[in-house]
């Protein structure tokens, strides 16, 4: 199946930073890619919608000045959690759809992150 | 009601035996079904994928889709202690660049 990785595994930071994740197709060209966060037995939450070449789309209750995503080329989006506090502290996921027969989506690795 | 409909289990089998898991949905859109695996602090790594209604079978894997009655299953045959993670199903209305929706995710243990 297709590869997307996300980059860094996980990351530890202090109160009132920014943290940068990054998510990469590496098989394939992704024009849209989707931002997730996971809590601790929780299914996954979808963020926003990030599209290539145009501002991301965020679910309700996201806070689109919190989390910045650019999505700047086909294979790269990077979300940019902003003046991080403990409470953001969670699982960040992305993913990918083909744009083809087959649709299934494809999933990074995931970032746990800890804010202290 | 929730668009999708998942038992969170969790759900304790011996090893060998055959799992079922399910979900039910509302939306009558829905056309693509998916189940992935996830294990803990890991990414959902995609198993079965399925369009429309029928079965789809992939070696201890077998996906059932159900539409008139809104319901998919996922089989698990001979199940190893391996198998043992989060099961997602996830479906969507049309192809390409639109999310994903998530079941909760039914929490799989298989004992040895």
């Amino acid at each position: 199946g297709a590869v997307v990785s996300q980059h860094p595994s996980w990351v530890i930071c202090k109160s009132g930073t920014s943290v940068k994740i990054e998510c990469r197709s590496l098989d394939f060209q992704a024009t849209t890619m989707f931002w997730y966060r996971q809590f601790p037995k929780q299914s996954l939450m979808l963020m926003a919608t990030s599209n290539e070449g145009s501002k991301a789309t965020y679910e309700q209750g996201v806070e689109k000045d919190k989390f910045l995503i650019n999505h700047a080329s086909l294979t790269l989006s990077t979300l940019t959690v902003t003046s991080a506090h403990p409470e953001d502290s969670s699982f960040y996921i992305c993913s990918a759809r083909l744009v083809l027969v087959n649709t299934e989506a494809f999933f990074g690795q995931g970032t746990r992150l800890t804010v202290v | 009601q929730k668009e999708v409909e998942q038992d969170p289990g969790p759900l304790s089998v011996p090893e060998g035996a055959i799992v079922s898991l399910n979900c039910t949905y509302s939306n009558s859109a829905f056309q693509y079904f998916m189940w992935y695996r996830q294990y803990s602090r890991k990414g959902p790594e995609l198993l079965m994928y399925t369009y429309s209604s029928g079965n789809k079978e992939d070696g201890r894997f077998t996906a059932q889709v159900d539409k008139s009655s809104k319901y998919i299953s996922l089989f698990i045959r001979d199940s190893q202690p391996s198998d043992s993670a989060t099961y997602l199903c996830a479906m969507s209305r049309t192809s390409g660049n639109t999310p994903l929706v998530f079941g909760k995710g039914t929490r799989l243990s298989v004992i040895a």
